[in-house]
């Protein structure tokens, strides 16, 4: 199985600021990487598919980038709306997975 | 579009189990649906899939052999079943739907059934 590993696992930052989550797949994935935003008690929801294409109604401040091993889920400027916690997922190969997830908080 | 999930379970460990999930708003034989199981406070975790269009099944190594992915299309209902459950079998499940645009992504998610095993 590919392993994906997040970090960091968990996040604070201010209104305003500007977020970096990266996730590192254990053997090359090539842009197969997609990024799920999941708020407490409610069911994940697709930010980025194919690690850069951003998902239909999703906000431009959200933005994803890599390919091979490493890749990066940015939030250009933290809104409250955003705490969440954030989770990659690889579809090169069967089984899919995901990464262990990171929480974003704001200070 | 859609993914509507049966109700909340509570079982007893040795128990069987089936849950649904009810696809509308889209052509229901052209797409993929998935499981994924979130165990409390934990991360996600991919079951397995089904192909509605003729029930080919794909299914994670860690849950080959303990759950049955099955559909029944003339419905738009996909299924999760256990013959016999565990305590560790306690869990929101989601189904959500495979979409193919160069790559795969899970872009509608059904809103979770939770399931707790308990004796």
């Amino acid at each position: 199985d590919i392993q994906m590993t997040q970090s960091p696992s968990s996040l604070s930052a201010s209104i305003g600021d500007r977020v970096t989550i990266t996730c590192r797949a254990s053997q090359s994935i090539s842009n197969y990487l997609n990024w799920y935003q999941q708020k407490p008690g409610k069911a994940p929801k697709l930010l980025i598919y194919a690690a850069s294409s951003l998902q239909s109604g999703v906000p431009s401040r959200f933005s994803g980038s890599g390919s091979g091993t490493d890749f990066t889920l940015t939030i250009s400027s933290l809104q409250p709306e955003d705490v969440a916690t954030y989770f990659c997922q690889q579809v090169n190969s069967a089984p899919r997975t995901f990464g262990q997830g990171t929480k974003v908080e704001v200070k | 579009v859609q993914l509507v999930q049966s109700g909340a379970q509570v079982k007893k460990p040795g128990e069987s189990l089936r849950i649904s999930c009810k696809g509308s708003g889209y052509s229901f034989g052209n797409f993929w649906i998935n499981w994924v199981r979130q165990m409390p406070g934990k991360g996600l975790e991919w079951m397995g899939r089904i192909d509605p269009s003729d029930s080919y099944t794909n299914y994670s190594p860690s849950f080959q052999g303990h759950v049955t992915i099955s559909v029944d299309k003339s419905i738009s209902t996909v299924y999760l079943q256990w013959s016999s459950l565990k305590a560790s079998d306690t869990a929101m499940y989601y189904c959500a739907r495979t979409v193919v645009r160069g790559s795969e992504s899970l872009d509608v998610w059904g809103q979770g059934t939770t399931v707790t095993v308990s004796s």
